[in-house]
């Protein structure tokens, strides 16, 4: 059980457009789900937290305009990075938590992203 | 708010033998502590976690400790192993269930 997608595991994307990942609880129903950003030999920074049916809360110096999060059901976030620049290449990770469960977070297996 | 320090961030042992990890945070109200382990390009993994209301709990070759009045914690691999090689991340979980992340150890295990 707790299992998380993400898709696509990697995309590249031209500078100046705009990238959609998606998150998924696939045997649970994550009542809020976490995105991170990860850069090499970095540890996770968390970029904003999202609850079900409300707007995402996003961490000092996250911009909420480029990083667009949607978190429409109890199965599905969705990060969508705007007008994309080389300097947003990294690899996105997600996370969902049940409310039953407040503490553990399963993790989705990432998206690679690289602008070009 | 919180803040969560690791060390080493890089650690090299010989295998068989054992390995420990150090954290320290700085918020005495947080009271759930995971690690995770990450291999290159994939999703962190939780190994093992505890609560503020237990000083210890074992995992096979795993362990973790907690000081609740030092704020520190740390993590024991026993009889390492070649597999073992990964980058592990502490955690500490404030009031609002947010994790808050050490910076990692680069654990390596040389044969």
């Amino acid at each position: 059980g707790a299992v998380v997608s993400q898709h696509p595991s990697w995309v590249i994307c031209k500078s100046g457009t705009s990238v959609k990942i998606e998150c998924r609880s696939l045997d649970f129903q994550a009542t809020t789900m976490f995105w991170y950003r990860q850069f090499p030999k970095q540890s996770l920074m968390l970029m904003a937290t999202s609850n079900e049916g409300s707007k995402a809360t996003y961490e000092q110096g996250v911009e909420k305009d480029k990083f667009l999060i949607n978190h429409a059901s109890l199965t599905l976030s969705t990060l969508t990075v705007t007008s994309a620049h080389p300097e947003d290449s990294s690899f996105y990770i997600c996370s969902a938590r049940n409310a039953g469960l407040p503490y553990e977070q399963y993790f989705g297996p990432g998206t690679r992203l690289t602008v070009t | 708010g919180e803040n969560v320090e690791q060390h080493p961030s890089t650690l090299s042992v010989q295998e068989g033998d054992s390995a420990v990890i150090k954290c320290t945070y700085s918020d005495s109200a947080s009271n759930y502590f995971p690690w995770y382990k990450q291999e290159l390009g994939k999703r962190p993994q939780l190994i093992i976690d505890i609560r503020s209301n237990v000083g210890e709990k074992k995992d096979q070759r795993i362990a973790v400790t907690l000081n609740k009045t030092a704020k520190h914690f740390s993590l024991h691999i026993t009889e390492t192993q070649p597999e073992d090689s990964a980058v592990y991340f502490c955690a500490a979980s404030d009031s609002n269930y947010q994790l808050i992340w050490g910076a990692g150890t680069k654990l390596i295990i040389k044969p």
